[in-house]
């Protein structure tokens, strides 16, 4: 059971690049979100989806999109990188909209933007 | 808005002595309360949880007791190993605008055992 897998691991990109985050999950869960982790600062919601086709913002939207068109799947999207987009990127899901649910991870995308 | 707010690290302490990392929180209702743990180059992992007050979550030598009156939910071990040397990180539950449950973190506690 693979669980969250997220590609790629690492990667740099140039200022005003872009690129795609790739997350999937084989859980069918029907909750899945994104989330970037700064020192200092916690993990931070970027992105949320609560079924194919429906997705929502979080703390920290800017610069970012997201789209779900499988159960599976939840692509994260920087449309034009910024060196304040430097951070891990992790990819959570879970199979309840409750929060009582675990939330399964993603072992991260260390993302560097120069 | 809702906020964990956990103790600042790093924590270093002494194979077998006790621990506690504080976590107090700032939310609206009743949220569920959480404890994750992140080894290196991992995603977290749950390690325990709570769902209501006086609940009490436990897991591998772990406790937390959900306290309501406090809005603390502090994380405690009797006798600490150098396995237990990773981050830990405090996290509340908090509705979206699809009424459905968000995680709020706190900043996370580095720990380290010394043997």
């Amino acid at each position: 059971n693979a669980g969250v897998t997220q590609t790629p691991k690492f990667q740099v990109l140039k200022t005003g690049q872009s690129m795609t985050l790739q997350c999937a999950q084989d859980m069918n869960h029907e909750y899945m979100s994104w989330y970037r982790q700064d020192p200092g600062m916690g993990l931070r919601l970027i992105h949320y989806s609560v079924g194919a086709g429906i997705t929502d913002q979080g703390e920290v939207p800017n610069g970012y999109n997201v789209s779900r068109s499988t159960t599976e799947d939840f692509p994260l999207r920087l449309l034009s990188a910024a060196p304040s987009q430097t951070s891990v990127y992790f990819c959570a899901s879970s199979y309840s909209a409750s929060g009582v649910a675990e939330a399964f991870f993603g072992q991260g995308t260390r993302l560097t933007v120069v | 808005g809702n906020s964990v707010t956990q103790m600042e690290g790093p924590v270093t302490l002494s194979e077998e002595a006790f621990l506690t990392i504080n976590c107090t929180y700032t939310a609206t209702g009743y949220p569920s309360l959480f404890w994750y743990v992140q080894y290196p180059g991992e995603g977290l992992q749950l390690l325990l949880k709570a769902t209501k007050a006086d609940d009490k979550g436990s897991n591998k030598g772990f406790e937390a007791t959900y306290r309501k009156e406090t809005t603390s939910f502090h994380l405690e071990k009797g006798s600490v190993q150098v396995s237990d040397s990773v981050v830990y990180f405090c996290a509340l539950s908090s509705f979206t605008n699809f009424g459905n449950e968000k995680l709020t973190f706190g900043t996370g506690t580095r720990l380290t055992i010394i043997p």
